[in-house]
C-alpha cells in the first residue's frame, strides 16, 4: 500500500498562473483534507471531504478550491496563484471522520514568483 | 476561537532521558486526542492517540490526558538523537476538523 500520495513534490509558479494539486489515498479512507503549512506555524485547513461527494471549507479557504473526485482522490487548485500561497501543501485521510486519526501525504513544496 | 497551544521550543534533552512535552486545549467537548511528529522536510507522521483520562502507553511513548485540567503530554523515555523532531498536538475540534497546535521542537543531545 502506498498510502497517501501527492503530485507534484515541487512546484514554481509565477503570479497569476494557475496549478491543481493532486492527491490520492488507497487506504479506503471516507474522509480528505487540505492543508497548508508555513514556517513557524501549525497546519491550517484549507478544505476539507468529510465523505465522497461532499466538501468543505477550513480556516484558509480563499484562493482555492477543491474536488473529491472519487473516494480515493481528492485535488486542490489554485486559480490564479499569489506570494501569500508559497508554501507546503499537505494532502491526509481519515477512516472515518469522528476520530479522524489522519495520515499524511508527503506533500509538495510550492513557491510562487 | 478553540485552540490548541504548545510551547515553540527548542526544548533540548540529554540522550537516555526522558522528554516531557505538553499541550494544552481551549474546547472542553474535545474527545480525541493526537500526538505527531515531524522530522524537518517531511509529512507529519501519527505516533499516539488518546480518548480517556489517563495514561496510554506505547513502547517508549506515553500519552497522558487530563480532561479536568485540559492538558495532555507525551512523554519520551530513554531519548535517541533520533528522536529529535518537530512534535504537533492535534486535538478533535468538532465538524470533521483537527485543531492543530504549532509544535514543539525537540533536540536530544548525545
Amino acid at each position: 500500500n502506498a498510502g497517501v500520495t501527492q503530485t507534484p513534490k515541487f512546484q514554481v509558479l509565477k503570479t497569476g498562473q494557475s496549478m491543481t494539486l493532486q492527491c490520492a489515498q488507497d487506504m479506503n479512507h471516507n474522509s480528505m483534507y487540505w492543508y497548508r503549512q508555513d514556517p513557524g506555524m501549525g497546519l491550517r485547513l484549507i478544505y476539507y471531504s468529510a465523505s465522497e461527494g461532499t466538501t468543505d471549507k477550513g480556516e484558509v479557504p480563499n484562493g482555492y478550491n477543491v474536488s473529491r473526485l472519487n473516494k480515493r482522490e481528492f485535488s486542490l487548485r489554485l486559480e490564479s496563484a499569489a506570494p501569500s500561497q508559497t508554501s507546503v501543501y499537505f494532502c491526509a485521510s481519515s477512516e472515518l471522520a469522528d476520530y479522524n486519526e489522519q495520515f499524511f501525504g508527503p506533500g509538495t513544496r510550492l513557491t510562487v514568483l | 476561537q478553540k485552540e490548541v497551544e504548545q510551547n515553540s521550543g527548542p526544548l533540548s534533552v540529554p540522550e537516555g532521558a526522558i522528554a516531557s512535552l505538553n499541550c494544552t486545549y481551549s474546547d472542553r467537548g474535545s474527545q480525541s486526542f493526537f500526538w505527531y511528529r515531524q522530522y524537518s522536510g517531511k509529512s507529519p507522521e501519527l505516533i499516539m492517540f488518546i480518548y480517556s483520562n489517563g495514561d496510554k502507553e506505547d513502547g517508549r511513548f506515553t500519552a497522558q490526558l487530563n480532561k479536568a485540567s485540559q492538558y495532555v503530554s507525551l512523554l519520551i523515555r530513554d531519548s535517541q538523537p533520533s528522536d529529535s523532531a518537530t512534535y504537533l498536538c492535534a486535538v478533535n475540534g468538532g465538524n470533521y476538523q483537527l485543531i492543530w497546535g504549532a509544535g514543539t521542537k525537540l533536540i536530544i543531545k548525545p
